[in-house]
């Protein structure tokens, strides 16, 4: 099946650096979606993107619709202790409306 | 507070057993899913439904039924538990099925089964 790679697949940065991670399919989306999840917590929508080339803003993160519609990246600047958790992508699969496929997650440590 | 509500929060079960996992949403939404989640693997959803009285595979059905009676409720049963079901179990939501506005996940159901 259709398959989102998601890098680096874990990360430890500084307090106060940026952090910078993508999503990356074979496939073309339609729509592409990034989440949070917290430990012992279902995952949270921070950034939702609709349209090629599209670069949306949410407070201190960033997130780009690929050109190609086969990737997404999502920045965060000036990172901070309460940023630690895992991020997932998810693209809307063209094959399904209702279908979102999931990466397999990044996770964030930050040291303080 | 409005949101999708899981219960239970935890669950032991043995090997054969059968069981539910209810999912409630008080947002009036029309779509909802169900996703199990394990390690290394992302999210992959189980089923989905658009709507009351209809439901849909999803990427790993086996093994689950679901029924969509009203649109507050979307339980998952488990048939015949087996170990390869352990895992965390999300339920969302959202107002479409396109997820315009993204979903809204439950804390989930953390399922073992020995």
């Amino acid at each position: 099946g259709q398959q989102l790679n998601q890098s680096p697949q874990s990360m430890f940065i500084q307090e106060g650096e940026d952090v910078s991670m993508n999503c990356t399919s074979s496939s073309i989306f339609n729509t592409w979606l990034w989440y949070k999840q917290d430990p012992g917590e279902g995952p949270v929508l921070l950034i939702a993107l609709y349209k090629a080339g599209e670069l949306t803003s949410n407070g201190r993160l960033t997130a780009q619709f690929g050109i190609t519609r086969k990737d997404s990246f999502l920045n965060i600047s000036a990172s901070i202790p309460s940023d630690v958790g895992i991020y997932f992508c998810a693209g809307q699969s063209p094959s399904g409306t209702y279908k979102y496929i999931f990466g397999t997650g990044t996770r964030l440590k930050v040291l303080a | 507070n409005a949101g999708v509500t899981q219960t239970p929060k935890f669950q032991v079960l043995k090997t054969g057993q059968s069981m539910t996992l209810q999912c409630a949403q008080d947002m009036n939404h029309e779509y909802m899913s169900w996703y199990r989640q394990d390690p290394g693997m992302g999210l992959r959803l189980i089923h989905y439904s658009v709507g009351a009285g209809i439901t849909d595979q999803g990427e790993v059905p086996n093994g689950y039924n679901v029924s969509r009676s009203t649109t507050e409720d979307f339980p998952l049963r488990l048939l015949s538990a087996a170990p390869s079901q352990t895992s965390v179990y999300f339920c969302a939501s959202s107002y479409s099925g396109s997820g315009h506005g993204g979903y809204t996940f439950g804390s989930g159901t953390r399922l073992t089964v020995v």
